[in-house]
């Protein structure tokens, strides 16, 4: 089972507050991933890592920033919270070491911005 | 680029149906392929894994084929639970994808008891 985990599960807040969602692996993982899953069910690559102080923009543009300055920490920020921020998010992680690569995701943040 | 197709859905199956999930892609090079798992109220989990052609992948009683010359890789399973209700997601990683994951759209799965 993969140790991944995400704070907080659930967040409802107002717009225009600053926002962290914490993720933090234990897997010593190089690689870390954040996701914005639609309430369609598609999941869209906003942020990625390669390592300490590595951090790459994805797919989906997003207002929200990345920070890696720990292997085992890649926690997200929205400076100001908008309801089209209103969204479920998504941490995963992986190994440079897996030949397959496979991606550990953890449980999500639910996001309701108001 | 990379992309996956996944079978629409969603899909309604009586308790002991058996269950078939198309999944097809394009892809640079040969790609690793998965299929993961959601249900409600949580994150993905890898439910099963190939890595070259011809490979099966199985997990829980649900199996998956890599083949190569139609580019699929379906998800079967003999035998449903209620308890298999949940959304599935194919995915692969390429070369060609600087090794990033690449989903298809997810197909709700609701077994009846």
């Amino acid at each position: 089972e993969a140790d991944i985990y995400q704070t907080p599960r659930y967040l409802v807040i107002g717009t225009g507050k600053k926002i962290t969602l914490e993720c933090s692996q234990t897997m010593g993982h190089d690689k870390m991933y954040w996701y914005q899953q639609d309430p369609g069910m598609e999941l869209h690559l906003i942020h990625y890592s390669y390592g300490v102080n590595s951090t790459e923009k994805g797919d989906l543009s997003s207002e929200s920033t990345v920070s890696r300055i720990r292997t085992e920490h890649f926690p997200l920020t929205l400076e100001s919270a908008r309801p089209s921020h209103t969204s479920q998010y998504l941490c995963a992680s992986s190994s440079f070491e897996e030949t397959q690569e496979t991606q550990y995701f953890g449980p999500g943040t639910r996001l309701l911005v108001l | 680029g990379d992309s996956v197709t996944q079978m629409e859905g969603p899909v309604t199956l009586s308790e002991e149906a058996f269950l078939t999930i198309n999944c097809t892609y394009t892809a640079t090079g040969y790609p690793s392929l998965f299929w993961y798992v959601q249900y409600p109220g949580e994150g993905l989990q890898l439910l099963l894994k190939a890595t070259k052609a011809d490979d099966k992948g199985s997990n829980k009683g649900f199996e998956a084929t890599y083949r190569k010359e139609t580019t699929s890789f379906h998800l079967e399973k003999g035998s449903v639970q209620v308890s298999d209700s949940a959304v599935y997601f194919c995915a692969l990683i390429s070369s060609g994808s600087a090794r990033q994951l690449t989903f298809g759209s997810g197909t709700q799965l609701t077994v009846l008891p």
